[in-house]
Formats: C-alpha cells, sequence, structure tokens
C-alpha cells in the first residue's frame, strides 16, 4: 500500500526567507503523481505544485519548487522569498495511476514577520 | 468562475442522529470527491464519482455512511446514525475530468460536531 509521510509537524520562516517542507511516499508503482496543496486557515485547499514522476525535471511555480529524489522516494517543496500568505497547512499527496489518492499528514507553517 | 460549493459549513448533531452534507462542484466538472479530514490529519477518500457513477467507494463505512451523485451534478453524502468519531471536516472536491494529474478544487468543507 502507498504511504505518504510528512516528518514537519510545524516550521516557521522569516518573511523572505527560503524553507523547505520534506515528503517522503513509498509504493511499488512506477506510474505515479506527486503533489503539494496548501490549505491556509479557514480557507480552501489549493494546489501549489505537481510532479509527474516519468519527468526528471523538477517543477517550478513561481517562487515555488520541488526537488524530486524519485530513487529515495522524496519530495520536498521549497518555498522562495516567504511571504505572510504563505502562512498555511501544507500537504503532500500522491495519486496513482488507478487514481489512488493519499495525503500527508501536514506541515504547519507560518511566516514570521 | 464560482468555486465548489459546500453546505452547510458547520453542523451540530447528537450521536445517532441522521446529518446530510451537500456539495455542488465546479461546472463542468465531471470527477468528484468527498474527502473525511480529522484533525490535524490530511484528507482521506471517501468515495469518488466519475459523472454519476461511484468509481471508488473502498473507503467509505456503508453500513453507516451512503452519497449520492443524481444527475452527474450535485452530490450528497449522507451519514445515519451518526457516531461520536464521526466528528471531523467533511471536504468535497472536483476535478474537470478524469485523471490522476488533474488538479482537484476543493470546497470549504463542513465541519460536523457530534454530541
Amino acid at each position: 500500500a502507498q504511504t505518504v509521510t510528512q516528518s514537519q509537524p510545524e516550521m516557521s520562516v522569516q518573511e523572505a526567507e527560503t524553507v523547505t517542507l520534506s515528503c517522503t511516499y513509498d509504493t511499488s508503482e512506477n506510474n505515479y503523481y506527486l503533489f503539494w496543496y496548501k490549505q491556509p486557515p479557514s480557507r480552501q485547499m489549493i494546489l501549489v505544485i505537481r510532479q509527474e514522476a516519468y519527468k526528471q525535471q523538477n517543477a517550478t511555480e513561481n517562487r515555488f519548487s520541488v526537488n524530486f529524489q524519485k530513487a529515495a522516494k522524496s519530495f520536498s517543496l521549497k518555498i522562495s522569498d516567504s511571504q505572510l500568505g504563505d502562512t498555511a497547512m501544507y500537504f503532500c499527496a500522491f495519486a496513482s495511476g488507478t487514481y489512488k489518492y493519499i495525503f500527508g499528514t501536514g506541515t504547519r507553517l507560518k511566516v514570521l514577520a | 468562475e464560482a468555486g465548489v460549493v459546500q453546505s452547510p459549513r458547520y453542523k451540530i448533531i447528537e450521536k445517532k442522529q441522521p446529518v446530510a452534507f451537500w456539495c455542488n462542484p465546479i461546472s463542468g466538472h465531471n470527477t468528484l470527491y468527498w474527502y473525511l479530514q480529522n484533525l490535524g490529519q490530511g484528507p482521506e477518500l471517501l468515495i469518488r464519482y466519475e459523472n454519476e457513477e461511484a468509481v471508488d467507494d473502498s473507503q467509505l463505512p456503508k453500513d453507516r455512511f451512503s452519497a449520492e451523485r443524481l444527475k452527474g451534478v450535485d452530490s450528497t453524502l449522507k451519514i445515519q446514525p451518526a457516531e461520536l468519531g464521526d466528528s471531523a471536516v467533511y471536504l468535497c472536491a472536483s476535478s474537470w475530468r478524469e485523471g490522476a494529474y488533474n488538479e482537484q478544487f476543493f470546497g470549504p468543507g463542513t465541519r460536523l460536531t457530534v454530541l
């Protein structure tokens, strides 16, 4: 069975600094997708970034980028130039070709002014 | 474009009572998901619909939970009877078509408290 592990329950970062959130997963499948979702306080969960496992190039979306290490089954999220609006719960998620979605337990990120 | 709409936003009931949650996905989205999110945890998939067909309900506790998506648009999730352990946030999400890669758009959730 697939699992997703986020080992950092809480993190904080100073505004304008860079922070990296960790995620590891376990699967025996070769075709899958990885996501980072953001859930701001009292607001809807939104997609931050996604990665296809067959692509070696790491995905980037403006200030957000990932470090995808397929052999190590690691999928970390780097947030550059952190902003106050980045304060949220961040969930790492895995989806297989059979559409089984597995979310991690989340990392609570607080950006400090 | 309107997002995923859920109602009610909050619900407090006594154990053994029935409760229902409603979800209206983004217009044109064929895939609809219901998730359970316990406090401090990530969402856990309960059921996935492709149009009006429930294609994955393996995680839905069928003894007390039921769901429907008539006409392939709105969906209702029901619990009867509710238990104390059902207290959680129930999230609805939709995506425009079938496929694991597609972005899911989430609603604000319904926070259920069972007393």
